[in-house]
């Protein structure tokens, strides 16, 4: 069954420590994103990546590092850097070009305390 | 940079009442997409639309697109429990090429 895959579902982490998010798809798509989104926020591009070995930043990049070595994954770091770090973050990936809509994952809800 | 700006924020109902939120792009849209997002869960598409005026109709789920393609709106008839959830519009950025962005949303909350 082909679909995306984000884990763990909730994470915990102490502030200061890097933490990465995992994203897997098997719908073979090229172009992959990573989105926050806070209360009443809505959701915001943090990084994405249109092929292998390529990725850009998005609106919020500052305090994130991504990877994208493989078609399949492409991980999100969240660093110490980042100041807000809680948020639920999403995870997507879009066949075709990039007008077509976006399949997301079931997400990951991180805690910084 | 672009904005897509979606009222109202928070829309509470009766069971049975119609609901509409709305859309506004600060820039034209090669197309703009709908999605929702249950409680707890994660956005799921919803319709595409692309030319200008389109109407596009899924069972008491009405999407129109702007004759200018800078605004939309979706109407849903006669609400049930199972349409509870956020509902956000979505443009390409920078020409598509940059991903999509996304409205703040709309929560429709219903009253049984």
């Amino acid at each position: 069954d082909g679909g995306i895959t984000q884990s763990p579902k909730y994470l915990f982490r102490k502030e200061g420590q890097n933490v990465t998010l995992s994203c897997e798809q098997n719908l073979n798509h090229d172009a992959m994103y990573w989105y926050r989104q806070d209360p009443g926020q809505g959701l915001r591009l943090i990084y994405y990546s249109q092929i292998v070995n390529d990725f850009q930043k998005g609106d919020i990049a500052e305090g994130y590092s991504v990877s994208r070595e493989k078609k399949e994954s492409f991980p999100l770091t969240v660093t110490s850097a980042q100041k807000n770090p809680t948020a639920f973050y999403l995870c997507a990936s879009q066949e075709g070009d990039y007008n077509s809509p976006l399949h997301f994952g079931n997400g990951t809800r991180l805690t910084v305390t | 940079g672009q904005q897509v700006m979606q009222i109202p924020q928070y829309q509470h109902v009766q069971e049975g009442e119609d609901f509409t939120t709305y859309c506004n792009s600060s820039t034209t849209l090669s197309n703009i997409q709908w999605y929702k997002q249950r409680p707890g869960g994660h956005p799921v598409f919803l319709i595409q639309l692309v030319k200008s005026g389109e109407v596009k109709k899924q069972k008491r789920l009405t999407f129109q697109f702007g004759e200018a393609k800078k605004n939309s709106s979706l109407h849903i008839t006669a609400t049930q429990t199972t349409d509870v959830g956020t509902y956000f519009c979505a443009g390409p950025t920078g020409g598509g090429a940059d991903g999509l962005t996304f409205g703040k949303g709309t929560h429709l909350i219903i009253q049984p």
